[in-house]
């Protein structure tokens, strides 16, 4: 099973601050990882696939990359509607997995 | 508009069994790999199970191998997760997925339905 850990569990940031979150596989899994976000009592959202490969849809602000173990995606120019829990996930193999998640409070 | 809708969350004692159903619409249902996917009260996200396009292929997490069973209806465009002898760590919001193709990245996600196990 390929583990995901991302850091940091939580990141309290004030708005228009750059974030950066990452994301280490436990074994190369190439570009196959994917991040998501998710507000409060909402679904999870795509914000970038395959590492670095934009969504249609999804704010320039979010970007993705890295490749093998460690990937990172960076919020640009914070805004308060960024509040959410982040999720890296892996597609390379099964069992598919996800990082634990990080936290972003807005101050 | 691609759509899914889960149902059949409720509250159900340990060792008994449920049924969710995903009713999926906007897009031709039978072309896709579908998915489930979990997340425990104020917990991360878990994949369950993932079954391939004709039902002839189906993965599952190792926690629940045995007890959960994916289905799916292609003619009614349906989704299904048998759960058997549930436990309390299976309490959860569980959500209906369509990977973009395969078991690659999620582009559509349900609502969630939530499951309780607890006496």
């Amino acid at each position: 099973e390929i583990l995901l850990t991302q850091s940091p569990d939580f990141q309290s940031v004030t708005p228009k601050e750059k974030v950066t979150i990452t994301c280490r596989a436990s074994q190369n899994i190439g570009s196959t990882l994917h991040w998501y976000q998710q507000k409060p009592d909402q679904s999870p959202k795509v914000l970038v696939k395959y590492a670095s490969q934009s969504i249609s849809g999804v704010p320039s602000r979010f970007s993705g990359s890295g490749s093998g173990t460690d990937f990172t995606l960076t919020i640009n120019s914070l805004e308060a509607e960024d509040a959410a829990a982040y999720y890296c996930h892996q597609s390379s193999s099964l069992p598919i997995t996800f990082g634990q998640g990080t936290r972003l409070e807005i101050k | 508009e691609v759509q899914l809708v889960e149902s059949g969350g409720v509250l159900v004692q340990p060792g008994g069994s449920l049924r969710l159903s995903c009713a999926a619409s906007g897009f031709t249902f039978s072309n896709y790999w579908m998915t489930w996917v979990r997340q425990a009260p104020g917990k991360g996200l878990e994949w369950v199970a993932n079954i391939m396009q004709d039902g002839s292929e189906k993965y599952y997490v190792d926690s629940v191998k045995g007890r959960f069973t994916i289905s799916r209806d292609n003619a009614e465009n349906s989704l299904y997760l048998q759960m058997n002898s549930l436990r309390a760590e299976d309490t959860a919001v569980y959500y209906c997925v369509r990977p973009f193709s395969g078991w690659s990245w999620f582009d559509y996600w349900g609502q969630g339905t939530l499951v309780t196990v607890s006496s």
